[in-house]
């Protein structure tokens, strides 16, 4: 049982190019959720989806788009990446929320610098 | 909305020392209170979770009770160990959202 696995772990781009982030669970969770974590701002939501083909903004969705074609997989693009979009991402993905069996279950991250 | 405050960071402690990290939350609704654990390089896990007033969560040693009333979840251990140095989350999930609510996190450094 693989749990959320991310691709890339590590990825270095210039300004202006563009990449995807893929993340696959392997649990049947309904919710997924994308995050990026930068020193002392914890962690900020960018996108989430609450089942195959349904989408949503979070808190900081300027500058990514995502997909969710299948419910295994949701995927984050950069567009046309920025130095400021140097952080870790972080997949995660939860059966549901506000029920005691649905933490969230998390990928090892995604290490993008952007020069 | 909802929010999680957690004490800042970081803490550090010598090895077999008494541990506190606290957490307190607003939600609208009646939540589920969790804490997570980042060790370095890795992804959140989950360490310990409660679901009702007076719940006590408790997994490798750590223990944190639901606390109603004072709106609180705070984390505690009674000896620390070196391999518990990281970095520790308090969330909620309200079941009136998709989204969970993350606290910023507090790094937790353990000496020999």
């Amino acid at each position: 049982n693989a749990g959320v696995t991310q691709t890339p772990k590590f990825r270095v781009l210039k300004t202006g190019q563009s990449m995807t982030l893929l993340c696959a669970q392997d649990m049947n969770h309904e919710y997924m959720y994308w995050y990026r974590q930068d020193p002392g701002m914890g962690l900020r939501l960018i996108h989430y989806s609450v089942g195959e083909g349904t989408t949503a903004k979070g808190e900081v969705p300027d500058g990514y788009n995502v997909s969710r074609l299948k419910k295994q997989n949701f995927l984050l693009g950069l567009e046309s990446a920025a130095p400021s979009q140097t952080s870790v991402y972080f997949c995660a993905s939860s059966y549901r929320t506000g029920a005691v069996n649905s933490p969230l279950h998390f990928g090892n991250g995604t290490r993008l610098t952007v020069t | 909305g909802d929010s999680v405050t957690q004490m800042e960071g970081p803490v550090t402690l010598s090895e077999e020392a008494f541990l506190t990290i606290n957490c307190t939350y607003t939600a609208t609704g009646y939540p589920s209170l969790f804490w997570y654990v980042q060790y370095p390089g890795e992804g959140l896990q989950l360490l310990l979770k409660a679901t009702k007033a007076d719940d006590k969560g408790s997994n490798k040693g750590f223990e944190a009770t639901y606390r109603k009333e004072t709106t609180s979840f705070h984390l505690e251990k009674g000896s620390v160990q070196v391999s518990d140095s990281a970095v520790y989350f308090c969330a909620l999930s309200d079941g009136g959202s998709y989204i969970p609510t993350f606290g910023r996190g507090t790094s937790l450094i353990v000496h020999p």
